[in-house]
């Protein structure tokens, strides 16, 4: 069972350089989000999405796309990369609805933007 | 402004101690508070917790929530190398998740 899965592992930028950070779930779960990582901040909620079409804004959403055309996957797109934006990414993802707010995480992708 | 605050940030401590990890919290629309753990990379989950007073246990670590006074404790016995992490408090709101910073437990053999 591969739960989520992330990709890349690790990343290099140079500033204004694009790139998709990938993720995806085979656990049939509506619920997923995008989190970044810093020393001494916590997880920090980027875009998350309830379903397919869906997707909202987090707590730190700027320079940052997601869309998600199927339940399996949750794409997060750097337009333009910054060196603000050198942190550890998380995707995570959970069933929609009942009462378990548990989150399974992904193993994370370590961006460095030069 | 909600938030999520952890205390102590570090700990350091040797084999065989208790330790208590607190968590308070100031969130609207709270759902659940829990309890992950983080070795290297991704956070695994310890503990959910929804109702006052009820103490969830898993071996040498327990937890138990306050709603009325907005915070949560961690437990963890006797402790172990393999203990040593940066434990992470989260509140569930309707549709996202706030975290804390952390508590970065260092158990020393």
């Amino acid at each position: 069972n591969a739960g989520v899965t992330q990709t890349p592992k690790f990343q290099v930028l140079k500033t204004g350089q694009s790139m998709t950070l990938q993720c995806a779930q085979d656990m049939n779960h509506e619920y997923m989000s995008w989190y970044r990582q810093d020393p001494g901040m916590g997880l920090r909620l980027i875009h998350y999405s309830v379903g397919a079409g869906i997707t909202d804004q987090g707590e730190v959403p700027n320079g940052y796309n997601v869309s998600r055309s199927t339940t399996e996957d949750f794409p997060l797109r750097l337009l333009s990369a910054a060196p603000s934006q050198t942190s550890v990414y998380f995707c995570a993802s959970r069933a929609q609805g009942g009462l378990s707010e548990k989150l399974f995480f992904g193993s994370g992708t370590q961006l460095s933007v030069l | 402004e909600d938030k999520v605050v952890q205390s102590p940030l570090s700990l350091v401590v040797h084999e065989g101690d208790t330790v208590t990890l607190n968590c308070s919290y100031e969130v609207t629309n709270f759902r659940s508070l829990l309890w992950y753990k983080q070795e290297k990379k991704a956070p695994t989950f310890l503990f959910m917790l929804t109702s006052s007073g009820i103490e969830k246990k898993s071996g040498r670590l327990s937890s138990i929530l306050d709603k009325k006074e907005l915070f949560s404790i961690l437990n963890i016995t006797a402790t172990q190398t393999g203990d040593s992490a940066v434990y992470l408090c989260a509140v569930a709101r309707n549709n996202d998740m706030r975290f804390g910073a952390g508590t970065r437990l260092t158990v020393k053999p």
